[in-house]
């Protein structure tokens, strides 16, 4: 699985745009991009996966670099709720192990 | 469908206990794993099945720890000789076969060895 390098902590302001980015160079061509997320007290949850294409669904949109050594979660309107550690990780296809790293806390200010 | 459930949601225990926690994932997936938290690390995998087949145990899971999921459902962790190095956050997960929408997590079961 590849190795993923994310910010420790980012923060924005309620209604902004947040970008989260992560680095994840040694992606193979088969791993998948996927995105959770953890609110304290609660188990993570899923929010995105994405292979070469950008994605999007109702909580966020994932762009993938061209040569798929970077990707940025955007969530377009950062809420309170918001408010979490998230965690990107490279899966491959054939794989069903989540290896999280450390992840980045953001921090939607009111 | 309620999700993935797990019980206790917090556990305080004397160290040298045994402790048991249970898992009910969603009733259609066929697999289920443990993960284990400890306070400001990201998840650590534990162990997986596929149904009531154990494919996979972390060399984190000593041999004080045993999982089972005898009718593919529900599944228990149990520890036994609990140590205070044991406090941590179990988290469990299921998914289908492929991992398109990802895994549910529970809640977890907090557990506190004193």
């Amino acid at each position: 699985d590849a190795k993923t390098t994310q910010p420790p902590s980012m923060d924005c302001a309620e209604g902004r745009a947040a970008n989260l980015p992560c680095n994840h160079s040694t992606i193979s061509g088969n791993e998948y991009v996927y995105w959770y997320r953890q609110i304290h007290s609660q188990g993570p949850q899923y929010i995105i996966h994405g292979l070469k294409n950008n994605e999007t669904n109702e909580m966020a949109s994932l762009i993938i670099t061209e040569d798929r050594k970077s990707s940025t979660l955007i969530l377009p309107h950062a809420t309170l709720r918001d408010t979490a550690v998230y965690y990107c990780m490279g899966v491959a296809d054939s794989s069903y192990k989540l290896i999280f790293g450390s992840g980045t806390r953001l921090l939607v200010r009111p | 469908d309620t999700g993935v459930s797990q019980n206790p949601r917090h556990k305080i225990t004397k160290r040298g206990q045994n402790v048991t926690f249970r898992c009910d994932p969603i009733s259609e997936h066929n697999r289920l794993y443990w993960y284990r938290q400890t306070l400001g690390q990201g998840p650590e995998f534990l162990t997986y099945f596929q149904n009531e087949a154990q494919l996979e145990k972390s060399r984190l899971l000593s041999d004080r720890f045993s999982a089972e999921r005898p009718k593919g459902s529900f599944s228990t962790l149990e520890i036994q000789r609990t140590e205070q190095g044991d406090s941590a956050m179990y988290l469990c997960a299921s998914s289908g076969l492929e991992l398109n929408y990802g895994y549910t997590f529970g809640s977890g079961t907090r557990l506190t060895v004193v």
